[in-house]
């Protein structure tokens, strides 16, 4: 079946370090795929998503690229903020509109 | 911005209590979930809906309840809570045909 496997957290960066979490996915057909934000004490928020290969979905600094190839759609951002610390969920729903959700990576960002 | 409400946000009651989480969307959305995550871990679905009148359960095993009487509307029921139910609960959304899944803020419960 269908599924996500994501970077294990959690991960430590300083302030204006870059980032990059890793996601890859298992599909049987194409699926869209997406980043969520976990903030504190708060439900999931979309941060991007992309719908086909090549796609690259952009929020808040943060990017994903849609890699079919390597069947891969790493989050990274360039110089994170304090404020970036949550808990970051990859997922994909597939044609038939069933979701799947990584683990999630818990990111913290030290001043 | 997604227009699902969950309510309470936070609730800590007594073991045995009964006890009905709110979860309301205005989206119009079709499909309707229930998902049980422990702090800042991965979900669990609990239980989902593709429409009015239909209710499943999901992946984990769970002891509430849900119905879908109304489109907008999908509660989740713990009619007798117990320690082991301590965890938020995420209510979701999602239009027929739609590809993105909208969450609500979240209920903590507390059982104690």
């Amino acid at each position: 079946g269908d599924s996500v496997t994501q970077m294990e957290g959690p991960v430590t960066l300083s302030e204006e370090a870059c980032l990059t979490i890793n996601c890859t996915y298992t599909a049987t057909g194409y699926p869209s795929l997406f980043w969520y934000v976990q903030y504190p004490g708060e439900g999931l928020q979309l941060l991007l998503k992309a719908t086909k290969a090549d796609d690259k979905g952009s929020n808040k600094g943060f990017e994903a690229t849609y890699r079919k190839e390597t069947t891969s759609f790493h989050l990274e951002k360039g110089s994170v903020q304090v404020s970036d610390s949550a808990v970051y969920f990859c997922a994909l729903s597939d044609p038939g509109n069933q979701f799947y959700f990584g683990t999630g990576t818990s990111l913290t960002v030290i001043p | 911005e997604a227009d699902i409400y969950q309510t309470p946000r936070y609730l800590v009651i007594g073991t045995g209590k009964k006890i009905t989480l709110e979860c309301s969307q205005t989206m119009g959305h079709d499909k309707m979930y229930w998902y049980q995550q422990d702090p800042g871990m991965e979900l669990h679905l609990i239980h989902y809906s593709y429409g009015v009148n239909s209710t499943e359960k999901g992946d984990l095993s769970s002891e509430s309840t849900v119905s879908r009487i109304r489109t907008e509307h999908f509660p989740l029921t713990l009619e007798s809570a117990r320690p082991s139910h301590t965890s938020q609960y995420l209510c979701a959304s999602h239009e027929r045909g739609g590809n993105t899944i909208y969450f609500g803020e979240g209920s903590w419960l507390t059982v104690v």
